[in-house]
């Protein structure tokens, strides 16, 4: 059974840096594309970025939102089944629920498999 | 604002069909598969439809994907009290270079 746990979120100031983590287990991790989503407090949902797996010619490539270019910083340890969020100069419209989410193959398409969020809380 | 337009809100009563819609351009939907995801109150998103019309194992076949040029559609029928969520649809787009999600519609069992 595919499992995604996200951790690290919390409150932050702007500003701020936070890191966040998706332990992933059932699956080849390395194999899959994975993505960050997030969602406002009762907003839809916004995809933040995406990294390839590593099947792939574009094996490890990173995609980004406008919204976050420059700032945060997909990446992902294949020995440890982790991926990560790297989130800096963090503003308040930053405020979200954040999930990541394993694609169907090696791309950042598609949110096959999804966990259920780390609470990202930007605030002075 | 959403370069994907879904309508805010549709209903019907128990049984019947609905119908959302996902509007794009030649740069998202035409050119890239379409994915529709279910999200119930408080809950993560869920797969509905990937590659405009398939299902993944467990969706029943009451939710349908299509497609037509740079428009996509997700059709509803048999319609249950336990299908109330939002429903968005998400493409890859091509000149953004990353993925987009619609809006979001609200689906109410009236």
């Amino acid at each position: 059974e595919v499992q995604l746990l996200e951790s690290g979120g919390g409150l932050v100031q702007p500003g701020g840096s936070l890191r966040l983590s998706c332990a992933a287990s059932g699956f080849t991790f390395s194999s899959y594309g994975m993505i960050w989503v997030r969602q406002a407090p009762g907003k839809g949902l916004e995809w933040v970025s995406g990294i390839r797996g590593r099947v792939s010619v574009l094996s490890g490539s990173t995609y980004y939102a406008d919204s976050v270019k420059g700032r945060f910083t997909i990446s992902r340890d294949n020995s440890k089944n982790t991926l990560y969020l790297q989130m800096n100069s963090l503003r308040a419209e930053d405020t979200a629920l954040y999930f990541c989410a394993r694609d169907l193959s090696t791309a950042v398409t598609t949110g096959a498999h999804w966990g259920q969020g780390t609470l990202v809380t930007v605030s002075s | 604002q959403s370069v994907l337009t879904q309508p805010p809100s549709v209903s019907a009563a128990p049984g019947q069909k609905v119908t959302i819609s996902c509007s794009g351009s030649g740069s998202n939907i035409d050119n890239n598969y379409v994915s529709w995801y279910q999200q119930l109150p408080g809950t993560a998103p869920k797969l509905l439809i990937y590659e405009d019309n398939k299902r993944p194992s467990g969706i029943p076949d009451r939710f349908s994907g299509s497609k037509s040029g740079t428009s996509a559609t997700l059709g509803i029928t048999g319609l249950q009290t336990g299908d109330e969520a939002d429903y968005y649809c998400g493409t890859w787009d091509n000149s953004l270079s990353a993925y987009v999600f619609g809006p979001g519609t609200k689906v109410t069992v009236l």
